[in-house]
């Protein structure tokens, strides 16, 4: 079992619609939790972070995590053409240097 | 301004050679990386390094090497390229002085390495 589980996708929904991306993970003591976005060849930038569990919103994105769980949820609300991208979950213990990404899930939002 | 900046973005290489990829930051910041993302999108870090250590990740073979010549720099040197090296390699660094774990991470574009 990997550490992190990320479907893949690909991902294609309307303009407007919520988007839903999910990571699961199988590491209990993972203590910091990411989201990045990864346009096509370009690097990867991070949209939200959370430390412990949560909600944390910030405009139109919304991260939730629930330890219990093991299970982290990035929504997209009145989803863009603009935010068709590659989303990365990305989860560590302490800091950078342990940090496990998921494979990303690839996004396509249709005009 | 690029933040990152990494180059080449491309190269395409023989197995056997050995090769630099280039990477400087303009944020001032004091820890720099260098991940390997695979075919699958699977980002790996390979290196951390600030001015008081390196810190390696025990798969990655010692063909790699980072190079160092000041905080602004991080390079990545390969010997003896082989045919599963081909990845995008992407550089990139952070902020750690003030102390607080999870510094925001800021990447570079990436250099698409490829080995026939």
């Amino acid at each position: 079992q990997k550490e992190v589980e990320q479907d893949p996708g690909p991902l294609s929904v309307p303009e407007g619609a919520i988007v839903s991306l999910n990571c699961t993970y199988s590491n209990s003591a993972f203590q910091y939790f990411m989201w990045y976005r990864q346009y096509s060849r370009k690097g990867p930038e991070l949209l939200m972070y959370t430390y412990s569990s949560g909600n944390k919103e910030d405009g139109r994105f919304t991260a939730q995590v629930d330890k219990s769980s093991k299970y982290i949820s990035l929504f997209i609300r009145d989803s863009q053409p603009s935010d068709s991208a590659t989303y990365l979950c990305a989860m560590s213990l302490y800091n950078n240097n342990d940090m496990r990404f998921g494979a990303g899930t690839r996004l396509t939002v249709k005009p | 301004d690029t933040a990152v900046s990494q180059t080449p973005k491309y190269l395409v290489t023989q197995m056997g050679n050995d090769k630099s990829i280039k990477c400087e930051q303009n944020l001032g910041h004091d820890t720099m990386y260098w991940y390997k993302q695979d075919s699958k999108k699977f980002l790996k870090i390979m290196f951390s390094y600030n001015n008081k250590e390196l810190i390696i990740n025990e798969t990655v073979p010692n063909r790699f090497s980072p190079k160092s010549p000041d905080k602004a720099h991080l390079n990545l040197h390969i010997n003896s390229l082989e045919l599963g090296d081909s990845a995008v390699y992407f550089c990139a660094s952070s902020d750690d002085r003030g102390g607080a774990t999870n510094e925001k991470l800021f990447f570079g574009s990436g250099t698409q390495l490829s080995v026939l």
